[in-house]
């Protein structure tokens, strides 16, 4: 079963607009690790934020924020004011105990495609 | 950024030959990881190492094989590579278990004719 789902395969947006990406756990553990990465066209995987189930607090970083809603066993990422050199992957993880060992598994991620 | 190295970048090779990708750190962290990235299903792990000798599967293994003789050096190797292992492969290092935050190399592009 898939433990991370983006449902947004592709967004496409102009420059300035704010565009959200939706993601979507599944876990039965109380203790859980979430991530989000950019894959930029060169390709590399860049962290961009951690963080554990029990620190629900919303995040902002520059332009980048976080939404996380255990409730509804939701993380997502909102950029705000969207530029060219946004255009990149990004990925949601989710890290789990599972048989202890805490993998990591990753969401199949959405293209962000930022139109000048 | 993390000190991680791979090797090769590229590389292309033919069915039924034996391939071996290298990842290098130099930031001393315990545990590392091989990923393979393909369209649609993200970043799946083949497996990782939580110390020098010490490895384990990850949830797309078979075929592939492992070693750490070194803390700073892993090695991902296809004994026998086929085309389904046409991918994209990424090291990742971390100072802890998968509770803690994952750095990439990279990645090695392997085409398997």
């Amino acid at each position: 079963a898939q433990k991370v789902t983006q449902a947004q395969t592709e967004i496409s947006v102009v420059e300035k607009e704010d565009v959200t990406l939706d993601c979507v756990y599944e876990t039965r553990d109380t203790t859980y690790y979430l991530f989000w990465y950019k894959q930029p066209p060169s390709g590399e995987l860049v962290f961009l934020i951690r963080r554990n189930s029990f620190d629900e607090q919303n995040e902002i970083s520059g332009r980048y924020s976080w939404n996380f809603q255990k409730s509804t066993s939701s993380f997502n990422f909102t950029i705000t004011a969207s530029q060219v050199v946004d255009s990149a992957v990004y990925f949601c993880a989710l890290s789990e105990a599972g048989r202890g060992d805490y993998k990591l598994s990753f969401g199949a991620g959405t293209t962000v495609t930022v139109r000048a | 950024d993390a000190g991680i190295t791979q090797s090769p970048r590229h590389k292309v090779t033919e069915t039924g030959t034996p391939v071996t990708l290298r990842c290098h750190q130099t930031e001393n962290h315990r545990y590392m990881y091989w990923y393979r990235q393909d369209p649609g299903h993200g970043l799946r792990l083949i497996h990782y190492s939580y110390g020098v000798k010490d490895t384990d599967k990850g949830e797309v293994s078979d075929g592939y094989s492992v070693s750490r003789s070194k803390t700073e050096d892993f090695l991902l190797t296809l004994e026998s590579a086929t085309s389904s292992q046409t991918s994209v492969y990424f090291c990742a290092i971390s100072e802890s278990d998968g509770r803690d935050t994952q750095y990439f190399g990279p990645g090695t592009r392997l085409t398997v004719l």
